[in-house]
């Protein structure tokens, strides 16, 4: 079956440092994967994106992500944090062909002054 | 652009009664409606799949008599949650899609009393 792991549940970090959010999937084929973030009371919002083609793809308010088909990841970047980053995080992925979006459990960040 | 509103955006029913949230796509055609659940302080999980011109698929554990699903246009979807109780609290969501990308709408946070 797909599966999504975001190991941590909880990432706390410094105003200004940088930032790795990590994710695993579980799948046979090369899924579409996906970050979103949710802030606090909210839906979801599309951060970026991977369907093919380099494996580096850039996002909103200076994300990035890189997908590892040997490792099965797509890990979320970004350089330097901002208070405003304070959420919950999401990786999922769709499935080739299918309408599907499989949700990890989450990470909720914390930048800290 | 691709928008897709959720109504209402919140909503409290008292435990026992129904509750119908609706799901609207402006910009696009919504050939498939995916309806998912956010419990308190879990991820999403998958309710249900609308596809036009296809049954309507449920995920295990969730089934059309406490979730009928409604899609009668390429931009409508509605979802009643039937009989609620507490375990139905969280945040609804609804991603519609055409060939491409999935949208998703703001949600409908459900408090049950």
């Amino acid at each position: 079956a797909q599966s999504v792991t975001q190991p941590d549940a909880r990432v706390t970090v410094s105003e200004g440092a940088s930032l790795q959010l990590r994710c695993k999937y579980s799948y046979s084929a090369t899924p579409y994967l996906f970050w979103y973030v949710q802030y606090p009371r909210q839906g979801l919002q599309l951060l970026l994106k991977y369907y093919s083609g380099d494996p580096v793809v850039q996002g909103v308010n200076s994300f990035e992500a890189e997908f590892s088909k040997s490792n099965s990841s797509f890990h979320l970047q970004k350089a330097s944090v901002h208070w405003s980053d304070s959420a919950v995080y999401f990786c999922a992925l769709s499935m080739t062909g299918n309408y599907k979006y499989v949700f990890g459990a989450g990470t909720r960040l914390k930048v800290i002054a | 652009g691709a928008l897709v509103y959720q109504y209402p955006r919140r909503t409290i029913c008292k435990s026992g009664t129904s509750m119908r949230m609706e799901c609207q796509a402006v910009g696009f055609q919504a050939t498939s409606v995916a309806w998912y659940r956010q419990s308190p302080q879990k991820t999403f999980e998958l309710i249900a799949l609308s596809t036009v011109n296809s049954a309507i698929k449920y995920e295990q554990n969730f089934t059309q008599e406490k979730f009928p699903i409604s899609h009668p246009n390429l931009s409508f979807s509605s979802m009643t949650v039937l009989n609620a109780y507490l375990e139905d609290r969280g945040l609804y969501l609804c991603g519609a899609r055409d060939r491409g990308e999935q949208y998703f709408g703001p949600g409908t946070r459900l408090t049950v009393l």
